[in-house]
């Protein structure tokens, strides 16, 4: 199984401010990394595929890079919209597995 | 527009069993693999089952392997989990989730709103 961590768990920012997420997975697993934005309340959203390719819709302030073992979420100019829980999930194999989750809150 | 909507979260007690449904539309459900995540209440995503789009493979995290059955009608758009033999520790949000085309099937590209399930006496 691939096991992903991701840092910090917890973070929190003022508007504007820039925002980086990190996700480190125990094997290579390529560019199969995908990021998701779960408000509270809500169900998770697809925002990065394929460790940088943004989904349809999402801002442009969502940005991802990396590949092999090490990936970031970049959140730009961080909006009040944006206090969420954010995970990395891989694809590369079964079973699909999750990071544990890198909460933003909004000074 | 993706919908995806779930159905059948209630109170069981636990070794009971329950059956969860997905409604789905605005996509071509039978051509899209399917997905069961679930969420323990302020807990992180657990991945659960997969279904591909011909029904034909079906794959389970090993901790509820034996005990859940994923299934799928591409007749009336729906997708379905049976669960069996349940415990406390299943107790969570149940959502389904649509795969990409192809070999993206493992991309969780539109997620239900969630169906609550409580495993307690």
């Amino acid at each position: 199984e691939i096991v992903l961590t991701q840092s910090p768990d917890f973070q929190s920012v003022t508007p504007k401010e820039t925002v980086t997420i990190t996700c480190r997975a125990s094997q290579s697993i390529g560019n199969d990394l995908q990021w998701y934005q779960q408000k509270p309340g809500q169900s998770p959203k697809l925002l990065i595929k394929h460790a940088f390719q943004s989904f349809s819709g999402v801002p442009s302030r969502f940005s991802g890079r990396g590949s092999g073992t090490d990936f970031t979420l970049t959140i730009s100019s961080l909006e009040a919209e944006d206090a969420a829980t954010y995970y990395c999930q891989q694809m590369r194999s079964l079973p699909l597995t999750f990071g544990g989750g890198t909460t933003v809150e909004i000074k | 527009e993706v919908q995806l909507v779930e159905s059948g979260g209630v109170v069981v007690q636990p070794g009971g069993s329950l059956r969860l449904s997905c409604a789905a539309s605005g996509f071509n459900f039978g051509g899209s693999a399917m997905h069961w995540v679930r969420q323990a209440p302020g807990k992180g995503l657990e991945w659960v089952s997969l279904i591909t789009s011909d029904g034909v493979h079906k794959f389970y995290a090993d901790s509820v392997k034996g005990r859940f059955t994923i299934s799928r009608d591409n007749t009336k758009n729906s997708l379905y989990v049976e669960m069996n033999s349940l415990r406390s520790e299943d107790t969570a949000f149940y959502y389904c989730a649509k795969g990409g085309v192809g070999f993206t099937a493992y991309l969780l590209d539109y997620w239900g709103q969630g169906t609550l399930v409580t495993v307690s006496s």
